[in-house]
């Protein structure tokens, strides 16, 4: 079966633009989240999402990040006016039946802002 | 502020060693603890995970030790090979909605 899926793959953008990064979780899956990976960093929470709501946003590093997750399935991450320090590899993972489950992760989105 | 705190940041083994990581917190709340392995380019994958009812978790050549009253759990593999060479996050969770993850032990098994 097909496991988390994020697109793209790779991302260079320009200082000041927006992205847009998306996550297709494991059909079925009820929780989505979001994590940043720095290099050589931990993974950094992001956001979480329990069907199409966000119960916790407390990882969003500022009101330039957003997320969205419609039809309790895709989700999109978007940055807004990108900076150089948001450069890093943004993961999705998705689990059956919340937070106790495992967490099946995605290859993850490679963001470079130049 | 580091809720979970991962040791040492890199390992280097042996063929047939003995590797173990180390990950302590503070939240008495925890209630699972997972670890993850990551190979370069990929997402981590789920590794094998405890709760803290138990203070012993074996599968296969992979063990997690718990200790609930230091708050602190550990990794050990055994017989390492040069295919467990990878980086390693530890984590907890609460009921709730967030994991919070160590910042990862880089694993090398030479041959």
């Amino acid at each position: 079966g097909a496991g988390v899926s994020q697109s793209p793959s790779n991302k260079v953008t320009e200082k000041g633009k927006d992205v847009e990064l998306r996550c297709d979780p494991i059909s079925g899956h009820t929780a989505l989240y979001w994590y940043r990976q720095s290099l050589g960093q931990g993974l950094e929470f992001l956001i979480y999402f329990q069907g199409n709501s966000a119960p916790d946003k407390s990882g969003l590093p500022s009101d330039r990040f957003s997320a969205e997750r419609t039809g309790g399935s895709v989700s999109t991450l978007t940055i807004q006016r990108t900076q150089q320090e948001d450069s890093a590899v943004y993961l999705c993972a998705s689990s059956p039946f919340g937070t106790k489950e495992t967490q099946y992760f995605g290859p993850g989105t490679r963001l470079l802002v130049l | 502020q580091q809720q979970v705190k991962q040791s040492p940041q890199s390992l280097i083994v042996q063929k047939g060693g003995i590797s173990i990581i180390n990950c302590a917190y503070e939240n008495t709340a925890f209630d699972y603890f997972p670890w993850y392995q990551q190979f370069p380019g990929k997402g981590p994958a789920l590794l094998i995970a405890i709760r803290p009812d138990v203070s012993e978790k074996k599968e296969g050549r992979f063990t997690i030790s718990f200790n609930k009253s230091a708050k602190q759990f550990s990794l050990h593999i055994m017989d390492s090979q040069p295919g467990d060479s990878a980086t390693y996050f530890c984590a907890a969770s609460i009921t709730g909605n967030q994991f919070y993850f160590g910042t990862g032990t880089s694993l090398t098994v030479i041959p």
